[in-house]
Formats: structure tokens, C-alpha cells, sequence
């Protein structure tokens, strides 16, 4: 089974507007960690936002917020006011305890904002 | 300058060629990864290493070898390169913080014709 599934290959949103990128996950691990990272078209993984499986509160970083429903496994980025500058690749990933700090990621979602 | 970085950022090689990556980091983390791309699958761990005397395979480490010849270094070598080792390669560092997130480099775009 995938332990991280992203189902929307790709979305569109209007500029200024807001976009849910929807991940979900699979884990019999009681502490893990939900990550969301960014790939621009230049390549590079720019790290957006972490969940602790702990943590009591959505995590929140500037434009970004996280829409953590444990019981859902379910770990959706909420993009605010989007930016022509959102547009890329957006990869969610899980760090499980034990791991070694190793990341599975899932097959990612490519937005496009626009105008 | 940038804290995690690739060398080569793209090469074109043949099969059966060997091959070496190499990824250089100035962060001071021990922990160092290496993922390859591709179209559609997201990233794959090839492998890891916690430090100099600990490496450890991936997901897909067949094909691969890795050398952590320093804290600082972590390469990852095609013996004899295959068509399908065609990808993005991706070096990742981590170290103690806030999330212990992982810091990626730039990527090697590789090419095996």
C-alpha cells in the first residue's frame, strides 16, 4: 500500500485565490511527521511546512497552512492568496520514528496559478 | 553560497559507463541522503547515511553505491549505467533543528543514452 497518496496530478487556481492540495497517509507509527516540500520548475525541494503527529494545533507558515485531520490521515496544504510564484510541483512527505529521518514522498501535484 | 551542492548539475552518459555524483555540504549535518526522481513517482531513497561509518540502502538501491568520505561528503556511483537510471538525482542533508527537516541540493539531471 502507498503510505503517502497525493490524487491530484495536477490542479488550477485563480490568482488571489486559495487552493487545497489534498495527501493522505498510512502509518501504524503513533509518531511520525508530515511534511510538505515545493519544486519551482528550476528544481530545486524547498521545504514548506511541517505536522508533528502530536502536535494539538494546524501548523501555519505565512501563506501556508496545514489541514492535519488525524483520524482522517489526512494532511492537506491550504495555499492563501495564491501568487503566480506558487506555481510548481508540491510533494507531500511522511517521516516515520525510527526511520532514520528518511522521507517517503508522494507522487506530488503540479499547480498552475493563474491570472 | 549554498549549503548543499550537487557536481555535475547535468551529465550525459552511455551505458555501461561508470559514474560518480557527488554532493558536498556545509550545514555540519550528519545525516545525508540520496533520492533519485523521476516523472510521476516522486522521490525514491537510494540511500543514507547517519555518518561516516554508517551507510545504509533505500528503497531502490540496486544498481548503486555510495561513499561517505567525510561528514561534509556523500557520493553515489552508477557502476556500469543503465537507460532506466535516467533521472533527477537529489542530495539531502539533516541535522538537528526545529522539524529536523531535510535541506536538498540543486539535483543532477542524469542522462544514460
Amino acid at each position: 500500500a502507498q503510505k503517502i497518496t497525493q490524487t491530484q496530478p495536477g490542479m488550477f487556481v485563480q490568482e488571489k485565490e486559495a487552493v487545497t492540495l489534498d495527501c493522505t497517509y498510512d502509518t501504524s507509527d503513533p509518531s511520525y511527521g508530515l511534511f510538505w516540500y515545493k519544486q519551482p520548475s528550476s528544481g530545486e525541494m524547498i521545504f514548506l511546512i511541517y505536522q508533528g503527529s502530536y502536535d494539538q494545533q494546524n501548523a501555519t507558515e505565512g501563506r501556508y497552512s496545514l489541514n492535519f485531520q488525524k483520524a482522517r490521515k489526512s494532511a492537506n496544504l491550504v495555499i492563501s492568496a495564491s501568487q503566480l510564484g506558487d506555481s510548481a510541483m508540491y510533494f507531500c512527505a511522511m517521516r516515520e520514528t525510527g526511520g532514520g529521518n528518511k522521507l517517503t514522498f508522494g507522487t506530488g501535484t503540479q499547480l498552475k496559478v493563474e491570472l | 553560497d549554498a549549503d548543499v551542492t550537487q557536481t555535475p548539475r547535468n551529465r550525459i552518459t552511455k551505458t555501461g559507463k561508470r559514474i560518480m555524483l557527488e554532493c558536498s555540504q556545509t550545514k555540519g549535518h550528519d545525516r545525508m541522503y540520496w533520492y533519485r526522481q523521476d516523472p510521476g513517482l516522486g522521490l525514491q531513497l537510494i540511500y543514507y547515511s547517519f555518518d561516516v561509518k554508517d551507510i545504509n540502502k533505500g528503497e531502490i538501491s540496486d544498481g548503486y553505491s555510495v561513499s561517505r568520505q567525510a561528514q561534509a561528503k556523500f557520493s553515489l556511483s552508477l557502476e556500469s549505467a543503465i537507460p532506466n537510471q535516467t533521472a533527477l538525482y537529489f542530495c539531502a542533508t539533516s541535522g538537528p533543528g526545529t522539524y529536523n527537516e531535510q535541506f536538498f541540493g540543486p539535483g543532477t539531471r542524469l542522462t544514460v543514452l
